[in-house]
């Protein structure tokens, strides 16, 4: 079965500063693959999502993501980041098309520094 | 985008009774609603998929008389922790779907409930 690993528990970066979230899956063949943030009293919203052609996927809020096979990663970027990214973020990988097959990562919480 | 809201956003309630979950999605027919379950420093769970009108399929190891779901309306979905034990403390997040619920369509999670039973 399809499995998913946030390796960071809680980053810190400071306001303008790029940012790098890291995420890997184990799973056989190609995955789905997906980003969600979750913000303070709000439900998960869903940033990018990737199921096939260009490895290199645009977002909402200015992030990307890039799917890299060799390396069986799906890491979620931002070249300058604003005080209101602070959240908790969550790395999600799918194997077939049913929802119930989707595993979700333990979540990285990002904090903004001024 | 569309909005699925929860109620109550936290409840506390008493060793062995039982509390309800309400998963409401607000501008959209919501023909698949999922029930997750979120452990502190740890991932989403999935617990059950109920579809409007038929009864809801629940993951393996989640007990279907412990944790009762309902899909009455294509807008409204609830949870109800039965007898509930203090190890049922969890945050509870829904999210819906307006078509099949596969992965091709966008789910729309709700804020979560936070469920305390002392």
């Amino acid at each position: 079965a399809q499995s998913v690993t946030q390796p960071d528990i809680h980053i810190t970066v400071s306001e303008g500063a790029s940012l790098e979230l890291r995420c890997n899956y184990s799973y056989g063949a190609t995955p789905y693959l997906f980003w969600y943030v979750q913000s303070p009293g709000q439900g998960l919203q869903l940033l990018l999502k990737y199921f096939s052609g260009d490895t290199l996927v645009q977002g909402i809020k200015g992030f990307e993501a890039e799917f890299k096979r060799s390396q069986s990663s799906f890491n979620l970027r931002k070249p300058s980041v604003h005080w209101s990214d602070a959240a908790e973020y969550f790395c999600a990988v799918g194997a077939t098309f049913k929802n119930n097959d989707m595993r979700f990562g333990a979540g990285t919480r990002l904090t903004v520094k001024p | 985008g569309a909005v699925v809201s929860q109620h109550p956003s936290r409840v506390i309630c008493k060793s062995g009774t039982s509390v309800k979950i309400e998963c409401r999605s607000l501008d959209f027919q919501a023909t698949t609603m999922f029930w997750y379950r979120q452990f502190p420093k740890k991932s989403l769970m999935l617990m059950a998929t109920s579809n409007e009108g038929s009864k809801a399929t629940y993951e393996q190891g989640v007990e279907k008389d412990k944790f009762l779901i309902n899909h009455a309306s294509l807008t409204l979905s609830t949870l109800t922790v039965t007898s509930a034990h203090p190890e049922d403390s969890s945050f509870y997040i829904c999210s819906a779907s307006g078509t099949s619920g596969g992965l091709q369509e966008t789910q729309y999670f709700g804020p979560g409930t936070r469920l305390l039973v002392l």
